[in-house]
């Protein structure tokens, strides 16, 4: 159980265009989903923290014109990445915690998406 | 501001051997700690999760101690094996009222056969 899906796994994209990566919970509702992004050998960095049905809360320094979290449903936060530039080439990765319902504050992770911008 | 350190950085040992990572954490204040691996370019696996209130978890091989008052955790693995090469991640929540988790940088795990 607990099984958090990301898609895609890789995606290539040309400077100035949008990336929409996916990140579901599979076989559990996640009252909370996390995003966060890991550069090389460094570790990950929290960018945001979305509820279901609320707007995202942004760590101090992410832009939330630039990347934008939609936490649609109970089983699906998406982040688009717009206007992307080089230099937001990195491995990104959600999480999921079921919360209040299940009394579980546990993070289960996706398998990450690894975004390179040309 | 909750940051955190894991102490080595990385570690080579023969199999069979065990092994402890350690972890130290600024704000004792927390809700929980987990312990995670990562593979390389892979997600997150989560190993264990030990609440605030509670002194240890163990999974199989793995334990995980918490001292919560000194804002440290170790993770025990027993019998290594070239399997559990790589990367540790300790990860405590933040502080009070947060269950938002602050990363430390890892230690880079290899079991050599």
């Amino acid at each position: 159980g607990a099984v958090v899906s990301q898609h895609p796994s890789r995606v290539i994209c040309k400077s100035g265009t949008s990336v929409k990566i996916e990140c579901r919970s599979l076989d559990f509702q996640a009252t909370t989903m996390f995003w966060y992004r890991q550069f090389p050998k460094q570790s990950l960095m929290l960018m945001a923290t979305s509820n279901e049905g609320s707007k995202a809360t942004y760590e101090q320094g992410v832009e939330k014109d630039k990347f934008l979290i939609n936490h649609a449903s109970l089983t699906l936060s998406t982040l688009t990445v717009t206007s992307a530039h080089p230099e937001d080439s990195s491995f990104y990765i959600c999480s999921a915690q079921p919360g209040l319902a299940t009394r579980s504050y546990e993070q289960y992770f996706g398998p990450g998406t690894r975004l390179t911008v040309t | 501001k909750q940051e955190v350190t894991q102490i080595p950085a990385a570690l080579s040992v023969p199999e069979g051997e065990n092994l402890v990572l350690n972890c130290s954490f600024t704000d004792s204040a927390i809700y929980n700690l987990q312990w995670f691996r990562q593979d390389p370019g892979k997600g997150l696996t989560s190993l264990l999760l030990i609440q605030s209130s509670q002194r240890e978890q163990t999974s199989g091989r793995l334990n995980a101690s918490l001292d919560k008052s000194s804002g440290r955790s170790t993770l025990y693995i027993a019998a290594s094996q070239p399997g559990d090469s790589a990367t540790y991640l300790c990860a405590p929540t933040r502080g009070a009222g947060s269950y938002q988790l602050t990363f430390g940088k890892g230690t880079k795990l290899s079991v050599i056969p």
